[in-house]
């Protein structure tokens, strides 16, 4: 089965600083999702991204899709403390909903 | 709007127990997923269950573990006769359309 990848596995910024974080797969997708899980939390949806789309923003986020080399990036603009938590890609390689996920980047931002 | 719903948060089982985990999916939904995360990895998807259906249990384990979604009541995730490995943090989620909404979590320790 494909799975994400993530890379950098982890990340220390200043605030104010960007985060970019990218996640490469395996085999054909139907969509990536980016989440967020905060310690000890469960995961947040942050953003997705469908196989026929290039880019896609969501407020300070935005999400590069390359299906030619099967990758994905994840920036964080702006970062603030709060952005601190890890950061997973998931892929969904047949729209059904079940969701393959990478290990994680850690993200800290420093205030 | 309550979200995704599950208890206990966490739980301590010795080994040979059995431990049952419960999701409430956000109310509308009938699809439940259930994902396990290891420490330090990403989710894993384990089984989709529709009220009273078995949708996809491609990626729980043979032995010692079960799920149902009955027409009433929660999804329950059930693992008999614990091991230490068993140790994890258990998520449930539903969707709507692409985006699957994540429970908090049920961190299970066997002892």
């Amino acid at each position: 089965s494909q799975q994400g990848e993530e890379d950098p596995q982890a990340l220390s910024i200043q605030e104010g600083e960007n985060a970019t974080m990218n996640c490469s797969y395996k085999t054909s997708i139907n969509n990536l999702q980016w989440y967020r899980q905060n310690s000890g939390r469960g995961l947040v949806h942050l953003i997705l991204i469908r196989s026929n789309e290039r880019e896609k923003h969501s407020g300070r986020l935005r999400v590069t899709l390359d299906t030619s080399k099967k990758s994905s990036s994840l920036l964080i603009t702006a970062s603030r403390a709060a952005d601190t938590a890890s950061y997973f890609c998931a892929t969904d390689a047949y729209g059904n909903n079940r969701l393959a996920f990478g290990k994680g980047n850690q993200v800290v931002v420093i205030p | 709007n309550a979200g995704v719903m599950q208890n206990p948060r966490h739980l301590v089982r010795r080994r040979g127990q059995e431990a049952r985990l419960r999701c409430s999916p956000m109310k509308g939904h009938s699809h439940v997923y259930w994902y396990r995360q290891l420490p330090e990895e990403g989710l894993k998807f384990m089984v989709y269950l529709q009220k009273e259906n078995i949708i996809d249990e491609s990626g729980m384990p043979k032995e010692r573990f079960s799920a149902e979604f009955p027409k009433e009541g929660p999804s329950i995730l059930r693992i008999q006769q614990v091991v230490r490995g068993d140790s994890a943090a258990y998520f449930c989620a539903s969707h709507r359309t692409d985006t699957q909404y994540f429970g908090p979590g049920t961190r299970l320790t066997v002892l």
